[in-house]
């Protein structure tokens, strides 16, 4: 069983729409829990940083975490043709190892 | 602030040639790491240093791969002899670990292709 768990899509939604993107793990360690968004031909950058379970909100990005259910997530609001790129949930353990998931590919068509 | 930085862009060789990616990581950063990713997949890590020290070198294939940061600055990820399957992108993070969470920066990473 890999540590991350993430669909790989591809998904496809109208500009507008509301995005939810998905990843489920196995370690019960782990504690901090990232989204990353990686356009082609780029290195994956930092859109999301949470803490243990909750939510947090930046902008029209929403993080969410549940401990309980080995479950995070990551809602796109009024999605817009250049959140276009692949998401990649990562989550870090205590000794400061970092776990990827596959990535999404979301594709936002005007 | 700069982020981090890498070089060569892109690089092409034939197989059995060697080849060396070079990192700066962001200012301040103790952490760096090493990672490669595959088309469609997630980085995987191939080592990971605190400071000078690496500290997570179990998945470096060590009969080709070699590695080294001086100074715990910047970075020198090394193939001798590379193999046609080493193709990819190798990336380069960095973080400050100070003994919580920390937040891990990317590179824009180094396109291998290997012929």
């Amino acid at each position: 069983q890999k540590e991350v768990e993430q669909d790989p899509g591809p998904l496809s939604v109208p500009e507008g729409a509301i995005v939810s993107l998905n990843c489920t793990y196995s370690n019960s360690a782990f504690q901090y829990f990232m989204w990353y968004r990686q356009y082609s031909r780029k290195g994956p950058e930092l859109l999301m940083y949470t803490y243990s379970s909750g939510n947090k909100e930046d902008g029209r990005f929403t993080a969410q975490v549940d401990k309980s259910s080995k479950y995070i997530s990551l809602f796109i609001r009024d999605s817009q043709p250049s959140d276009s790129a692949t998401y990649l949930c990562a989550m870090m353990s205590p000794g400061n190892q970092f776990y990827f998931g596959t990535g999404t590919s979301l594709t936002v068509i005007p | 602030e700069a982020g981090v930085v890498q070089s060569p862009r892109y690089k092409i060789i034939e197989k059995k040639q060697p080849v060396a990616f070079w990192c700066n990581p962001i200012s301040g950063h103790n952490t760096l790491y090493w990672y490669r990713q595959n088309l469609g997949q997630g980085p995987e890590l191939l080592i990971r240093y605190e400071n000078e020290e690496a500290v997570d070198d179990s998945q470096l294939p060590k009969d080709r791969f070699s590695a080294e940061r001086l100074k715990g600055v910047d970075s020198t990820l090394k193939i001798q002899p590379a193999e046609l399957g080493d193709s990819a992108v190798y990336l380069c993070a960095s973080s400050f670990s100070g003994g919580g969470g920390s937040e891990q920066y990317f590179g824009p990473g180094t396109r291998l292709t290997v012929t």
